[in-house]
């Protein structure tokens, strides 16, 4: 049963605009959330998170938005660049355990 | 954050036999872990690896198929026994340095079962 879920597989954008991902989870329990970017052949590369106390938390070009009653969070990254270009995993977990749920990946691919 | 290397970085290996996967890390962590990532697959976790105990699986995944052992703070081995094309994946591991919510992973070992 997937708890966390990015429903969409990929995502192409124009250097300089806005890349939006979503996410969505399903476990009530969840109350830190991550996204994590990867390049082919390396390891997931940790972004930005956010605890469930919030509902914004902002670093640099990237911005995470929460919005619990809806399950649901997004990752902003504004302007975009080529270098942006990688897969995006949205994660989960609970504060009394450090497991983390992975949802499937964005794909994302930044246009010159 | 941690510096994390894993050994080997890839490898190619015959169905039926084993290979051992180590972890290292720079600095003592609170915890580590051991996920798997299947060919356009998202990543799922195998097991907790306790430090001086027997690891802690998820459902799925059972300790005669992945051994793992954690001998100290900053070092881990996951051996994947008795292979099958089915286990042809890329395998991370991951720590935690502190109580805060971040997962640090290591850059993958990518084994291909033949």
């Amino acid at each position: 049963d997937q708890q966390v879920k990015q429903n969409s597989p990929s995502l192409s954008v124009q250097e300089g605009r806005i890349s939006i991902l979503n996410c969505d989870y399903t476990n009530s329990m969840f109350d830190y959330f991550l996204w994590y970017k990867k390049y082919p052949a390396e390891g997931p590369t940790f972004l930005i998170s956010i605890s469930s106390i919030k509902d914004k938390n902002e670093d640099g070009r990237f911005t995470v938005f929460l919005n619990k009653s809806a399950k649901h969070l997004s990752l902003h990254i504004v302007p975009s660049q080529p270098g942006d270009s990688a897969v995006y995993f949205c994660a989960a977990r609970s504060s009394n355990d450090y497991k983390l749920s992975f949802g499937a990946g964005t794909t994302v691919t930044v246009r010159a | 954050s941690a510096v994390i290397s894993q050994k080997p970085s890839r490898d190619i290996c015959q169905r039926g036999t084993s290979l051992t996967i180590q972890c290292q890390v720079d600095s003592q962590v609170t915890m580590m872990f051991w996920y798997r990532q299947q060919p356009g697959q998202s990543l799922t976790l195998i097991a907790t690896a306790n430090q001086g105990s027997e690891a802690t699986y998820e459902s799925g995944f059972v300790i005669d198929k992945f051994p793992i052992s954690r001998p100290n703070l900053t070092f881990s081995t996951l051996t994947v026994s008795n292979m099958s094309p089915e286990d042809s994946s890329i395998y991370l591991c991951s720590v935690v340095i502190s109580t805060g919510p971040e997962q640090y992973f290591g850059p993958g070992t990518r084994l291909t079962v033949t």
